[in-house]
């Protein structure tokens, strides 16, 4: 059984969409969530969450993270195609390193 | 550039080759690790070294062997692969073991290997 599962796996959408992206996970020694944008290679940081309910924004990207219901999500606004990647979320736990999940593998078209 | 430099980028290798890969870090960072990222998989945790020593080994297959000569440096010898194990390899570092900077993981861009 997957600890982090994300949802949807690969999404389609214009430009000028908004798109929300999904990550559970499961609450054993949980310390924080993380979220990773990959464009070609190097998987790039986009944020850590560790407190519920405390939004967290960087331009278009906003994420939050429920610990009640053990689930972030990922919000991007007025969707550019620069904005095609694969989203990963990862959970940090105590005494290991980050568990990812599959990630969604979004698409902006113009 | 991130950091954390791996090389080769990509290399391709016959299941009875011997071939290492390297990662190199200037970050100042104490923990290193390897991943795997197949298609349609979860990045998968191979090795994790701290302060040098190795401290996990999720269960990968003998046919890999890391090695860390300092907190710098992380090699992954590779050795009879199966056409299976080609995928991308990630090596990343982190500040802190066992704990997080508030900027999480760093990086390399990975060595995307093909085994023939």
């Amino acid at each position: 059984e997957d600890k982090v599962v994300q949802s949807p796996l690969s999404l389609v959408v214009h430009e000028g969409d908004t798109v929300t992206l999904n990550c559970s996970y499961e609450v054993t020694n949980f310390r924080s969530l993380l979220w990773y944008k990959q464009e070609k290679k190097a998987p790039t940081f986009l944020f850590m969450l560790t407190s519920s309910g405390i939004e967290k924004k960087s331009g278009r990207l906003s994420s939050i993270l429920d610990k009640k219901e053990l689930f972030s999500i990922l919000n991007i606004t007025a969707t550019q195609t620069g904005d095609s990647a694969i989203y990963l979320c990862a959970r940090n736990q105590a005494g290991t390193a980050l568990i990812f999940g599959k990630g969604t593998t979004l698409s902006v078209s113009s | 550039e991130t950091g954390v430099t791996q090389t080769p980028r990509h290399l391709v290798m016959g299941m009875t080759n011997k071939k290492s890969l390297k990662c190199e870090q200037h970050l100042g960072h104490n923990a290193m690790y390897w991943y795997k990222q197949s298609a349609k998989k979860p990045l998968e945790l191979m090795f994790v070294y701290n302060f040098k020593e190795q401290t996990e080994n999720n269960s990968v297959p003998s046919r890999f062997s890391p090695e860390c000569p300092n907190s710098s440096h992380l090699f992954l010898h590779l050795h009879t692969l199966q056409p299976e194990d080609s995928a991308l390899y990630l090596c990343a570092s982190s500040q802190v073991p066992g704990t997080l900077s508030v900027y999480g993981y760093t990086f390399g861009s990975g060595t995307r290997l093909t085994v023939v």
